[in-house]
């Protein structure tokens, strides 16, 4: 069993539409980062979190360590945001190891 | 300006010929990661360096080394490539401790014919 799980795997939007991606954990962490990979890319550094909630442009991240989930909301979603977005935690007194989810593959139509 | 930087963007290497991935940053963090990610798959620790320490996650193959000769430049050698280590290699850096940020390089694209 994975120890990051996020949904939906697959999200196909119109652009404009908002737009909400789940990461769920099942240990307790330090951090949790939101980040974003393009096709054929590398992976950019979107949000880190250990509590409440950030916000950077169109891009929102929530976090409720209580409920061990987190949210990252696009609002007026756009082409350019197609990417997959990956969750990744750092569990607490494991040293330096990150837990990564499988990701969530969106596609922006204009 | 990049702060992770892998070299090169895009490899093809043969069965079994040695590769070298270069891994260099400017943010003199203390801990540098490789992540192996396959397609369609959440990338996954080879190993890291905690300044001069090494740690090697346990299912992470032989065929794989590392080295860090200073705090800047971390290189991943592949010794003999097989078809299935056809992946993108991720070179990741930290300042180590609970809840620090993590800073990805971009990436090579490994492909072995």
């Amino acid at each position: 069993k994975n120890e990051v799980e996020q949904s939906p795997q697959n999200l196909t939007a119109q652009e404009g539409e908002f737009i909400t991606i789940n990461c769920s954990y099942s240990v307790g962490i330090s951090a949790l980062h939101w980040l974003q990979q393009h096709p054929g890319g590398g992976i950019v550094s979107l949000f880190m979190l250990s509590s409440g909630k950030k916000k950077h442009g169109r891009l929102i991240a929530t976090i409720n360590i209580q409920e061990k989930h987190s949210s990252l909301h696009i609002t007026a979603s756009h082409p350019r945001d197609s990417a997959v977005y990956i969750c990744a935690v750092r569990p607490r007194n494991t040293g330096n190891q990150f837990y990564f989810g499988t990701g969530t593959s969106l596609t922006v139509i204009p | 300006d990049a702060m992770v930087i892998q070299n090169p963007r895009y490899q093809v290497t043969q069965f079994g010929k040695p590769v070298t991935l270069s891994c260099s940053q400017t943010l003199n963090h203390n801990v540098m990661y490789w992540y192996q990610q396959k397609s369609s798959q959440a990338p996954k620790l080879l190993f890291h360096y905690y300044d001069k320490d090494f740690n090697n996650e346990a299912d992470t193959p032989d065929n794989f080394q590392s080295r860090r000769p200073n705090t800047s430049f971390c290189f991943l050698d592949i010794r003999s490539p097989g078809l299935g280590d056809t992946a993108m290699y991720l070179c990741a850096t930290s300042r180590g401790g609970i809840g620090t940020e993590a800073f990805f390089g971009q990436g090579t694209r490994l492909t072995v014919v």
